[in-house]
Order: C-alpha cells, then sequence, then structure tokens
C-alpha cells in the first residue's frame, strides 16, 4: 500500500525558505494529485496547495505568494518550499494523496507529518 | 479564523449518539462535498468521510455524514472510548481560483 513519508529540516529561520520533500513509496506517483496540509501547534489544519503528477499546481490564496509545490516522477517525490517564513509557519507539514476520484477533493493517505519549527 | 465553522467540543458517554455541525456558505459546502477527518492524538488525520456521506473502506458505518444547504453533520452512534478525537470538515471552496477549506476541529470528549 502506498506510503508517505516528509523529510527536511525542523529548524528554519525567520525570513528564510522553509523546504520539505514527500516520498512516495508502495506505489506511483503517476496519475495523482499531491497535497500539502499543515497544522500550527494546538491549532486547526490548513491547505497548502495540490499538484498533480504532470506539474500543474493549485494554492491557497493566502500562500500563494510564498509557496512553490513541485514533483519529481523520477524519483517519486514531491516538494513545498515555502519563502520569507516567520514564526506563524511553525507547524507539523503533512503530504496526502488526493482520493483517484473524479471530482473529489478528500485526502485517502496522508503521511506522519514532519514539525518546522521558525526560530533564529 | 476558519472558513468552515465547527464547535470547539463535543462529548459523550459511551453507546451514545453524538453530531457534529459544519457550516459554510453557497462557495463551500452549498456547492461542493463535504469530507470528514478524523485525528487521534499526536497522529496524521483520516479520512473518514468523503462525498458528503460515502465511507473509505475500512470505517465503521457508526460514522455516518450528512448535507443539507450550506451546513453538514457528522453523525456517531454507539460512542466508543477510542472515538475521542479531534474531527474536521472540509470541503472545496470555489471563491478565486478554489482552494480546500477545513473547519477548526471538533474536540470529541467521550465521558
Amino acid at each position: 500500500q502506498v506510503q508517505l513519508q516528509e523529510s527536511g529540516p525542523g529548524l528554519v529561520k525567520p525570513s528564510e525558505t522553509l523546504s520539505l520533500t514527500c516520498t512516495v513509496s508502495g506505489g506511483s506517483i503517476s496519475s495523482y494529485y499531491w497535497s500539502w496540509i499543515r497544522q500550527p501547534p494546538g491549532k486547526g489544519l490548513e491547505w497548502i496547495g495540490y499538484i498533480y503528477y504532470s506539474g500543474s499546481t493549485n494554492y491557497n490564496p493566502s500562500l500563494k505568494s510564498r509557496v512553490t509545490i513541485s514533483v519529481d516522477t523520477s524519483k517519486n517525490q514531491l516538494s513545498l518550499k515555502l519563502s520569507s517564513v516567520t514564526a506563524a509557519d511553525t507547524a507539523v507539514y503533512y503530504c496526502a494523496r488526493r482520493m483517484p476520484v473524479a471530482g473529489t477533493h478528500g485526502m485517502d493517505v496522508w503521511g506522519q507529518g514532519t514539525t518546522v519549527t521558525v526560530s533564529s | 479564523q476558519s472558513v468552515l465553522t465547527q464547535p470547539p467540543s463535543a462529548s459523550g458517554t459511551p453507546g451514545q449518539r453524538v453530531t457534529i455541525s459544519c457550516s459554510g456558505s453557497s462557495s463551500n459546502i452549498g456547492s461542493n462535498y463535504v469530507y470528514w477527518y478524523q485525528q487521534l492524538p499526536g497522529t496524521a488525520p483520516k479520512l473518514l468521510i468523503y462525498r458528503n456521506n460515502q465511507r473509505p473502506s475500512g470505517v465503521p458505518d457508526r460514522f455516518s455524514g450528512s448535507k443539507s444547504g450550506t451546513s453538514a453533520s457528522l453523525a456517531i452512534s454507539g460512542l466508543r472510548s477510542e472515538d475521542e478525537a479531534d474531527y474536521y470538515c472540509a470541503a472545496w471552496d470555489d471563491s478565486l481560483s478554489g482552494f480546500v477549506v477545513f473547519g477548526g476541529g471538533t474536540k470529541l470528549t467521550v465521558l
């Protein structure tokens, strides 16, 4: 079965760029949409954006100016870059797969999440 | 401030039926499917309900979803201690170029 694993630095300095990778195992990244979602400590979920395996993207308007999501099909990985980070970007970051059902935005496979702290 | 509105807390005793509400608008719940996620402490969210009332394989039929207009509900019957978790509703929002919106989450306590 498909498994997702997020990885990247756990500590990022303010104003720098947060970079995370999600490795897909047990299945192909192709033919699916993939998401990044985050959860600040003690708070709710926030959707960051989607990427289709072909590379087309859709971002949360509140983060769009700072976010880039990309995919590397040869490595079965997707990546997240969030620029100009502040303490408000401190969160657990999850990658997730969108259900392979047309017109459906449910996310049925999730990684375990990785904690990123923004601090000097 | 979440786009979808949920009560911050809910509670029930074992065996009871509890419902959690989720309120949105015409651009999200009113015109798109609703999804529900369960997040147990310290774990990633798990999809409970998709397309308003469909359960993924493996989700017990104690969990059910419904939608009416711009609101939706998650019902849990035969409440169990292991149901104690945070529950989030979500939907696609058609405004701007479209994006996924979540509720603020409801913490369910099994008394």
